[in-house]
């Protein structure tokens, strides 16, 4: 199956600094990628998609100031949180969709990325 | 709005002994897929299922089945004659084929699973 990655794969960062995410598919071109979070012992919930090209699409009640997202090639997709604070500490998981694969229409997930704030 | 209940929040069993993971999903769409993902101890999330609306076949892959009922809006997972390594936590998604919500994924709670020797 088609391969997702994710880097840094953890990171710990102080208060009030920014971190960039990024999500890389490695094997396809992938026009949308979807970014989640995932707090511990919680289930993984939508914060936005990310459109190569154009500007992304965020759920009800996030921050798109907050949690930047530049999808600025065919295999990259990066998400910044800015001025992190430990209340966004989590597990940040990106997806990617192959539009090569018609009719499977299947999400490929990263491995993810656990941030701490201190 | 999609909704996705999975009912069990923990479950506990024996090694060799037959679990099924319940879930219930809310859609007005009439095409959407399901999904189910399997989350061990390290996070990645691992593909075990998709199925689409119109496909009600129930499926088997080794010692896990899937059962799709529409009726009842219940797509349940049974693994049979678990294993140590079953332990996880396991979550059942919906995913709309079309409109604005193309793509989007929408995650049941989670069933922790584990398996004991």
């Amino acid at each position: 199956g088609a391969v997702v990655s994710q880097h840094p794969s953890w990171v710990i960062c102080k208060s009030g600094t920014s971190v960039k995410i990024e999500c890389r598919s490695l094997d396809f071109q992938a026009t949308t990628m979807f970014w989640y979070r995932q707090f511990p012992k919680q289930s993984l919930m939508l914060m936005a998609t990310s459109n190569e090209g154009s500007k992304a699409t965020y759920e009800q009640g996030v921050e798109k100031d907050k949690f930047l997202i530049n999808h600025a090639s065919l295999t990259l997709s990066t998400l910044t949180v800015t001025s992190a604070h430990p209340e966004d500490s989590s597990f940040y998981i990106c997806s990617a969709r192959d539009p090569g694969q018609v009719g499977t229409d299947t999400q490929y997930f990263g491995p993810g990325t656990r941030l701490t704030v201190l | 709005a999609q909704k996705v209940t999975q009912a069990q929040t923990e479950i506990s069993v024996v090694e060799k002994e037959d679990v099924t993971l319940d879930c219930v999903y809310e859609t007005r769409d009439t095409t959407y897929y399901l999904f189910w993902y399997k989350q061990p101890p390290s996070g990645e999330l691992v593909f075990l299922i998709r199925r689409n609306s119109f496909d009600e076949q129930n499926e088997i892959s080794g010692r896990y089945s899937w059962n799709f009922q529409k009726s009842t809006s219940s797509f349940n997972f049974t693994i049979t004659a678990s294993q140590v390594v079953d332990s996880a936590v396991y979550f059942c998604a919906l995913e709309n084929a079309g409109g604005t919500s193309y793509g989007k994924l929408t995650f049941g709670q989670g069933t922790i699973l584990t398996v004991h020797p």
